[in-house]
This record gives structure tokens, sequence and C-alpha cells, in this order.
């Protein structure tokens, strides 16, 4: 079957640097994406991996390896904006997204 | 500026009544969504669209229909055959297949 795993919750320091993992099982794969949702709104696309290494975006980075399935999202400086949970989705043979449940990140002063 | 709208931003329904929400794009994309979202659960699938006048059923269609009569609009109607309506309802669009998805702002549905 398709699976997504990811934590549920974690916690960090404002400023300090937080690493999401995420474990994928899907019939086939193109790509694996991240999104981040603010409570009671609509998730915004963080990034696209398709091919293994790490992608850099500002104070988010990417990571991906395929053999092993897995990905990161690595948040670095973290800022109190950043309280949000962030969903890791991986699209399969047919071009569909299996979505985890996400993970709720909470930023502490 | 371009972008997803939906609407109502919260709709309450009754006992056997159908309600419609409103899903417009002015992406220009073809490919269209509607997702379920549930506290503790991952986005699920309903319907999907890849072009005017076809579209496909998702996951959990039952309790569910939509249409797709021009390119900029995707509406679901959410029947009295599904039986667990509240949610929080996703659309999304995207202009490609490997294309990130774009989410309207959602519509929150509950049972009176």
């Amino acid at each position: 079957g398709q699976n997504i795993d990811q934590p549920t919750e974690m916690t960090a320091t404002e400023g300090a640097i937080v690493q999401i993992n995420c474990t994928y099982q899907t019939s086939g794969f193109n790509g694996l994406f991240w999104y981040q949702q603010h409570a009671g709104e609509a998730p915004t696309f963080l990034s696209y991996n398709v091919l293994d290494g790490l992608e850099e975006k500002g104070r988010f980075s990417s990571f991906l390896s395929r053999s092993k399935g897995y990905s990161y999202l690595l948040l670095k400086e973290l800022q109190m904006k950043d309280s949000a949970s962030y969903l890791c989705a991986s699209m399969d043979s047919n071009y569909q997204l299996i979505w985890g449940a996400g993970t709720k990140l909470i930023i502490k002063p | 500026d371009g972008g997803i709208t939906q609407s109502p931003k919260y709709l309450f329904r009754k006992e056997g009544q159908n309600v419609t929400l409103s899903c417009e794009q002015n992406l220009n994309h073809d490919a269209m969504y509607w997702y379920r979202q549930d506290p503790g659960q991952g986005l699920r699938l309903i319907y999907y669209s890849q072009i005017v006048n076809d579209f496909q059923k998702g996951d959990i269609a039952e309790g569910y229909s939509v249409s797709r009569e021009k390119k900029e609009s995707f509406p679901l109607t959410v029947t009295s055959a599904q039986k667990n309506p509240t949610a929080f309802y996703l659309c999304a669009s995207s202009g490609g297949l490997r294309q990130p998805q774009h989410f309207g702002d959602g519509t929150r549905l509950s049972i009176l």
C-alpha cells in the first residue's frame, strides 16, 4: 500500500535549526513535495525534489534519498512565524499526491 | 492577481440537504482537485479533473459529485449520501503533471 510517515509534532526554539523527516512508500515515484500550512489556512508550496540531494531555498532546504524512500525539510534561523504544520507528499506513478498527516512545529521564544 | 477562490468560507448543512462548494481559478491551469482534510489525517483526494468536461474519482468520492464545464470552475457538491461531511475542504489546481498544486483558502463544512 501507499504510506507517508512523518512525526506528529515537534518543538524548537526561535533562532535554532529543526529537521522534519518524512518516509514514503508509493506506487511509483514522481517527486516529493513539502508544503507549509498555518492553522485554519490553505497549504502553501515550499519545495519539490525529484532527484537525490539537497535543494536550498533561503532558510529552508529539502533533501531526498530515493533509495531510502526518505526526505527531510530543514528550517534554519527559526522565526515565530514558522510555527505551522509541514506536510510531506509523494507523487505516485499516476501523478497523484499521497499526503502525510503533517508535522505540527511549535516554536518557543 | 492570479489565484484560486473558494466560497463560502463557512457552510452549514442540514440533514438530507445537498450543498455546493465553489472553486474558481484564474491561473489558466488545466488540472483541478478537491481534497478533504480531517484533523490528524493527510489530505484525501475526492475528485480531480485534468481537462474540461472530464473528471475522475479520487480515493473518497462516495457521497460527492463534481462538474467541469469551464476551465476556470470546478464546483463540488456534497450530497445527503455523505454521512460524515464535517471537514475542511480544499480546492487546488496545477499547471502540469509534476507542477506543484496551488490551493484555495478552503471551505469549512459543518452539520447543523
